[in-house]
């Protein structure tokens, strides 16, 4: 049972274009979302995150935006650039206990995004 | 700040053999999780340490296994290799939840490629 998916395995953009990253999520007790982009052969790097407190979260370029009763979070890119082009992974995390706690993300199987010049 | 550091980065081994993977995690933090990445699957979580004690685990046979030391380092550990054991061995640190902090990000490393002939 696949808690968190993204739908589309891939996307076409062209350059200076938006990107718009989908994701959905079953698990209502999910409280952290977290985006990743990946290069092949890399470890994935954090690009932004969104608490379930909120519904947007802006850094730069890349906007998360939350839509909690849709149980759906998107990934905006705007000005798309070919450097972009990449795997984005999105993330889920359950914090399992109080304080310090447990850090597990539950990944979708990622969005192939590429920017064409 | 050094970031997670994985060794060694590439691996083959025969069916049947055992492994050890290692892991340093960002200076500071205490949480380090291993993830799996393959193909077909995606990334999938296998388990996390805190303060050298599991404390969540994914999925997965008992031919997995990890720990964690007394400087946060971590070594997972794979018995009895199989062909589907082939795969992205990705670990993350994280300072772990903190309910003063709102954002906490898990960081990865660049991976271990498994190859299991």
């Amino acid at each position: 049972d696949q808690q968190v998916k993204q739908n589309s395995p891939s996307l076409s953009v062209q350059e200076g274009r938006i990107s718009i990253l989908n994701c959905d999520y079953t698990n209502s007790m999910f409280d952290y979302f977290l985006w990743y982009k990946k290069y092949p052969a890399e470890g994935p790097t954090f690009l932004i995150s969104i608490s379930s407190i909120k519904d947007k979260n802006e850094d730069g370029r890349f906007t998360v935006f939350l839509n909690k009763s849709a149980k759906h979070l998107s990934l905006h890119i705007v000005p798309s650039q070919p450097g972009d082009s990449a795997v984005y992974f999105c993330a889920a995390s359950l914090r399992l206990y109080s304080g310090a706690g447990s850090y597990q993300l539950t990944f979708g199987k990622g969005t192939k995004l590429s920017v064409i010049p | 700040k050094a970031g997670v550091t994985q060794t060694p980065r590439y691996l083959i081994k025969t069916r049947g053999q055992q492994v050890t993977l290692s892991c340093s995690p960002i200076s500071g933090h205490r949480s380090v999780s291993w993830y799996q990445q393959t193909p077909g699957q995606g990334l999938q979580f296998l388990f996390e340490y805190f303060s050298e004690t599991q404390r969540n685990k994914g999925n997965f046979p008992g031919r997995f296994s990890g720990r964690q030391f007394s400087n946060s380092r971590s070594e997972m550990n794979v018995s009895t290799l199989e062909l589907g054991d082939s795969a992205l061995y990705l670990c993350a640190s994280s300072s772990g939840w903190d309910r003063r902090i709102q954002n906490t990000e898990a960081f990865f490393g660049q991976g271990t490629r498994l190859t299991v002939v």
